[in-house]
């Protein structure tokens, strides 16, 4: 069965410096979303993508953050200056052959990124 | 406002009792799915089940929808240890992008 592939599995950076985290969505979907969940919180929208543009962002996603679609399979999400309260794990998610609504997000694994 | 939230936050049952979780939510719904969530892992698709229907079966999952009273449950039905995990109902509101609102989930224990 298709799934949502992510990388890295964990990310270490250092405060203030820039990270991409990269996700391979299931290659027919057309919509495209980026959450984050903080330990012991909730999942929470950060973006999702459409048709290579932003469809909707969420108040956490500020000037800070940014994603790209470069070549039709990856998905990437770009935080350039990394704080200490980025650190969460960031999952990816990928829905919809078609613009029927009622269709399930499928999500990856996560990439688990920590600021030190 | 709290969107999707579960109830209870904790439950801890013996392998083969039934697990039921609820979920409710303050504005209306396109469609609500519930997600499964093992320990650091990612979220498992469960069940999607859409504003006009009532219940909806997947093997062991029972999951129904009151749009009345803006609730839902899953049941789990003679469990296993294996199904030990978190799980979450999000709810999709519809729009342009579709995204999902979280609630906090349950951690069901299924002790062997």
């Amino acid at each position: 069965e298709p799934e949502v592939t992510q990388t890295p599995s964990h990310q270490v950076t250092q405060m203030g410096q820039e990270v991409i985290l990269r996700c391979v969505p299931i290659s027919n979907h057309l919509y495209f979303y980026w959450y984050r969940q903080i330990l012991g919180q909730k999942v929470e929208f950060l973006v999702s993508f459409y048709n290579n543009e932003i469809s909707e962002k969420s108040e956490i996603f500020d000037d800070q953050f940014s994603v790209e679609r470069p070549d039709g399979s990856n998905f990437t999400l770009k935080i350039r200056s990394t704080k200490l309260e980025d650190s969460a794990m960031y999952f990816c998610a990928s829905r919809g052959t078609t613009l029927y609504s009622n269709q399930p997000q499928h999500f990856g694994d996560g990439t688990r990124l920590s600021i030190l | 406002s709290q969107q999707g939230e579960e109830d209870p936050q904790a439950l801890s049952i013996q392998e083969g009792e039934n697990a039921t979780m609820n979920c409710s939510y303050k504005t209306s719904i396109n469609n609500l799915q519930w997600y499964r969530q093992n320990s650091g892992r990612g979220l498992v698709h469960l069940i999607l089940i859409r504003s006009n229907e009532r219940e909806k079966h997947s093997g062991r999952l029972r999951v129904t929808l009151d749009t009345s009273k803006k609730s839902s449950s899953l049941l789990i039905t003679a469990s296993r240890a294996a199904d030990t995990a978190s799980y979450f109902c999000a709810k999709n509101s519809g729009g342009s992008n579709y995204k999902l609102t979280f609630g906090k989930g349950t951690l069901l224990t299924v002790n062997p």
